[in-house]
């Protein structure tokens, strides 16, 4: 059973394109995220959310809009893409609880703006 | 703000050399501190944490000790394998709040 699983695992497409990456947990984790790694391998916060509710955006462009259908759901929605949004973004969860959890992580998704 | 810095990479070693990864950070208060590994094409893994001074998180013979003084979190190795290669990322997580924050990684090569 894959604990944090998202898809599409590999995403290309062109510029000005509108594009979703999905994630779903059955950890029964509280608390989702969404990571961006650039092509030197910086990992980088985007978002969290906590049950549903947006708790951490880092100053992320709001062309990049999270959706939480539930707290086991964090998907991803990317409008005008540009192509310095080419990297790989990893989905996570962590569990109830602020000190000392651990994170776990999605596979990651590729994305390739053309 | 809060940051970890840990050593450039690559580092490339041979099978059953001894690994040291520097990994140094600013915060303010005692956050809780973690190094990662990602294998290749794939996500990240916990390998070790700790979460308070001289604490030592130890995990597949790798280590490393909270050292509030030089507010440091080096990772070590004895004797690494070719299955070790991969990229290791220090990160810190602040008191009050989820957000890991994370160094900029440092990819170890293993050869046989």
């Amino acid at each position: 059973d894959t604990a944090v699983s998202q898809t599409p695992k590999y995403l290309v497409t062109q510029m000005g394109n509108d594009k979703s990456i999905k994630c779903e947990q059955n950890l029964g984790h509280d608390t989702m995220y969404w990571y961006k790694q650039d092509s030197k391998k910086f990992l980088k916060i985007m978002f969290s959310y906590n049950n549903k509710e947006l708790i951490i955006n880092e100053t992320v462009p709001n062309r990049f809009s999270p959706k939480s259908p539930d707290k086991a759901h964090l998907n991803l929605h990317i409008n005008s893409l540009e192509l310095g949004d080419s990297a790989v973004y990893f989905c996570a969860s962590s569990p109830p609880g602020v000190a000392n959890t651990e994170a776990f992580f999605g596979q990651g998704t590729r994305l390739t703006v053309v | 703000g809060n940051s970890v810095t840990q050593m450039e990479g690559p580092v490339t070693l041979s099978e059953e050399a001894f690994l040291t990864i520097n990994c140094t950070y600013t915060a303010t208060g005692y956050p809780s501190l973690f190094w990662y590994v990602q294998y290749p094409g794939e996500g990240l893994q916990l390998l070790l944490k700790a979460t308070k001074a001289d604490d030592k998180g130890s995990n597949k013979g790798f280590e490393a000790t909270y050292r509030k003084e030089t507010t440091s979190f080096h990772l070590e190795k004895g004797s690494v394998q070719v299955s070790d290669s991969a990229v290791y990322f220090c990160a810190l997580q602040q008191g009050g709040s989820e957000k890991l924050v994370f160094g900029k990684g440092t990819k170890l090569t293993v050869n046989p």
